[in-house]
């Protein structure tokens, strides 16, 4: 089976801080990808990576940088915390390029910044 | 720009009571479609995923269909049970070479009454 493991379920974070979120994936996936999800707003992609060293901006990347110096990891960083960016944040990968290629999802980290 | 809808937003049906979810999309040039379950404070499981050429994806209770030209797909759940409470989504992966972001739908939010 698949797995993409999220560091934590749990975070709570003062404003200002630096945050990471890390995400381990352990099925060789080339894409790995990080959404924030909100009541009523769905989904949102922040980042996407196609391969090391790799990435690309989502639909509401300010605020949010990340990392990809290995395959199987992917990390997301919040360089100064802010209220607004408390949320349920969700890591997923997938193989590239086939029709048939599903998308796997972590467990999810709840951030909560106060 | 791709949008997916799923409506209802919540659905409460009895128990044992065949279902069906919807799910469109505006933009047809799709490579799949994907169906997640997802419980109050977790992570997305996938159920089914249907490639753009096929019609219908069957897993246990569970049947998926696709009418890409009419951009519609539904989640079809046979005698349901308690443990099928979650919220649903679809998402679809565009037909462009190289995307491979995913655009999600806002869920439907289903309940089964014992």
């Amino acid at each position: 089976d698949v797995k993409v493991t999220q560091s934590s379920r749990y975070l709570v974070k003062r404003t200002g801080e630096k945050v990471f979120l890390e995400c381990v994936q352990d099925m060789d996936h080339e894409n790995m990808f990080w959404y924030r999800q909100d009541p009523g707003l769905g989904l949102r992609l922040i980042y996407f990576s196609y391969d090391v060293k790799m990435k690309e901006k989502g639909d509401i990347p300010e605020g949010y940088s990340v990392s990809r110096e290995k395959k199987e990891r992917f990390s997301l960083i919040l360089e100064s915390a802010s209220t607004n960016q408390t949320s349920m944040y969700l890591c997923a990968s997938s193989l590239e390029g086939l029709p048939n290629t599903e998308a796997f999802f972590g467990q999810g980290t709840r951030l909560t910044v106060v | 720009k791709q949008e997916v809808t799923q409506i209802p937003a919540a659905l409460s049906v009895p128990e044992g009571e065949n279902l069906v979810l919807n799910c469109s999309f505006t933009d047809s040039a799709i490579y799949n479609l994907q169906w997640f379950r997802q419980d109050p404070g977790k992570g997305l499981t996938s159920l089914l995923l249907i490639q753009s050429s096929q019609r219908e994806q069957t897993s246990g209770r569970l049947n998926a269909s696709l009418d890409k030209s009419s951009g519609r797909s539904t989640l079809y759940i046979a005698a349901s049970q308690p443990g099928d409470s979650a919220t649903y989504l679809c998402a679809v992966r565009p037909a462009d070479f190289g995307n491979e972001k995913l655009t999600f739908g806002t869920g439907t939010r289903l309940t089964i009454i014992p």
